[in-house]
């Protein structure tokens, strides 16, 4: 059965919003997360990864926060610009363990309007 | 910035036929992962592969798929036998397994079965 998934395929936002796209996962096990992002024609390319040791973690613009009690993994984005808009999977794999499946979700469009 | 090289970028064959997609992967990378998209749909995963043996595959990695690393250099995908569900982006992706599990993708080779 399917590990990761999204809640909503589609996002549309306003230039200058902040975004949340959310994740939730199935698999207890996992514990390494990563958010990619996709643009069109393009490869998955990596934005922010946390560990299941830890609930939140910051980047550039972009936090990611694991709640694992309940299994859920969000990306927020700040002051969402154009060049944002793409598709976000989430991902999970089990860190300790190189070479098993990094597994992905189903994918939310992020559509950022000027 | 050292990067994942695929080859061809896109492929159109006839149902039945073989078909190889080549990777050049990063050069410390010691994990190599091929996936697949089909067109609007998530990223699946197909196949791990670590010193010179497949670590793990999928269902979808049946006796049609075949992967190999002949010269230390090319990662490569074959498919034996085309079937037209067999269209999609095919992705190869490495990792150095050191440190984070974060995988870095190539753009990806779109095959076309017809």
């Amino acid at each position: 059965g399917e590990s990761v998934g999204l809640h909503l395929p589609t996002l549309s936002v306003q230039e200058g919003d902040n975004s949340i796209i959310n994740c939730a996962y199935s698999n207890s096990a996992s514990d390494y997360f990563i958010w990619y992002k996709q643009e069109s024609g393009k490869g998955p390319q990596f934005i922010i990864d946390i560990r299941s040791n830890m609930d939140k973690r910051q980047g550039q613009r972009v936090t990611v926060l694991l709640n694992k009690t309940v299994k859920h993994l969000s990306l927020q984005i700040a002051a969402t610009q154009p060049g944002d808009s793409a598709v976000y999977f989430c991902a999970e794999n089990r860190a300790n363990q190189a070479g098993t499946a990094l597994i992905f979700g189903k994918g939310t469009t992020l559509s950022v309007s000027s | 910035e050292p990067e994942v090289t695929q080859t061809p970028s896109h492929q159109v064959t006839q149902m039945g036929q073989e078909v190889i997609l080549r990777c050049v992967p990063i050069s410390n990378h010691l994990y190599f992962y091929w996936y697949r998209q089909i067109l609007g749909q998530k990223v699946e995963f197909l196949v791990s592969f670590y010193n010179n043996e497949i670590s793990e595959k999928s269902e979808i990695f049946d006796d049609q798929f075949s992967v190999e690393r002949p010269d230390g250099s090319n990662f490569t995908l074959k498919i034996r036998s085309t079937k037209l569900e067999d269209s999609a982006m095919y992705f190869c992706a490495g990792m150095t397994g050191v440190g984070t599990g974060e995988l870095f993708f190539g753009e990806g080779s779109r095959l076309t079965v017809l």
